[in-house]
């Protein structure tokens, strides 16, 4: 599975659209980019994934470019309850996936 | 309702002790997980399996015995319990192998 790297820590103003990016430089054809986050001291929270065109749900956005060399979740008017660690994760489409966890970024959502 | 639930949610206990934290899941998913979140708040998976069958099973002390009775529950056993097992675990489901999984709210575990 590629390797992700996000930045440690954001900051974002209540309302206004967070925008986390992933660089997975590495990525293969058939890996997926996945994005979880985690509220403290809660289980981790599945947010959206995709392989190559965007993708948006009801919780955020994701566009990824066109060589899938990195990508961008985006919350598009954050609240506090957003504030929690946003995790990017590149995982294969094959038999066995397993979700390989970094430190993700920890975002702050300021009032 | 709890999608997945663990229990318990704290526990505290002496080396060398054995203990089990149980997990259960009402998605009606075929696939389910045990993670470890050490304190340096990395999350790595240790066990998961399909329809009660073990397909992933990483690098773990066979002091850690995963029991899956049926396709909604997963079980933890931990023998003769070390300091270095103090962590929280999380329990996890998804529809099957290839989709996005769900997370249960975790057990503390601290041995003293």
């Amino acid at each position: 599975d590629a390797k992700t790297t996000q930045p440690p820590s954001m900051d974002c103003a209540e309302g206004r659209a967070a925008n986390l990016p992933c660089n997975h430089s590495t990525i293969s054809g058939n890996e997926y980019v996945y994005w979880y986050r985690q509220i403290h001291s809660q289980g981790p929270q599945y947010i959206i994934h995709g392989l190559k065109n965007n993708e948006t749900n009801e919780m955020a956005s994701l566009i990824i470019t066109e060589d899938r060399k990195s990508s961008t979740l985006i919350l598009p008017h954050a609240t506090l309850r957003d504030t929690a660690v946003y995790y990017c994760i590149a995982l294969n489409a094959g038999n066995n996936r397993k979700l390989i966890w970094g430190l993700g970024t920890s975002l702050a959502v300021n009032p | 309702d709890t999608a997945v639930s663990q229990t318990p949610k704290y526990l505290v206990t002496q080396m060398g002790n054995d203990k089990s934290i149980k997990c259960e899941q009402n998605l009606g998913h075929d696939t389910m997980y045990w993670y470890k979140q050490d304190s340096k708040k990395f999350l790595k998976i240790m066990f998961s399996y399909n329809n009660k069958e073990l397909i992933i099973n990483e690098t773990v002390p066979n002091r850690f015995s995963p029991k899956s009775p049926d396709k909604a529950h997963l079980n933890l056993h931990i023998n003769s319990l070390e300091l270095g097992d103090s962590a929280v675990y999380f329990c996890a489901s998804s529809r099957d192998r290839y989709n996005e999984q769900f997370f249960g709210p975790g057990t503390r575990l601290t041995v003293l």
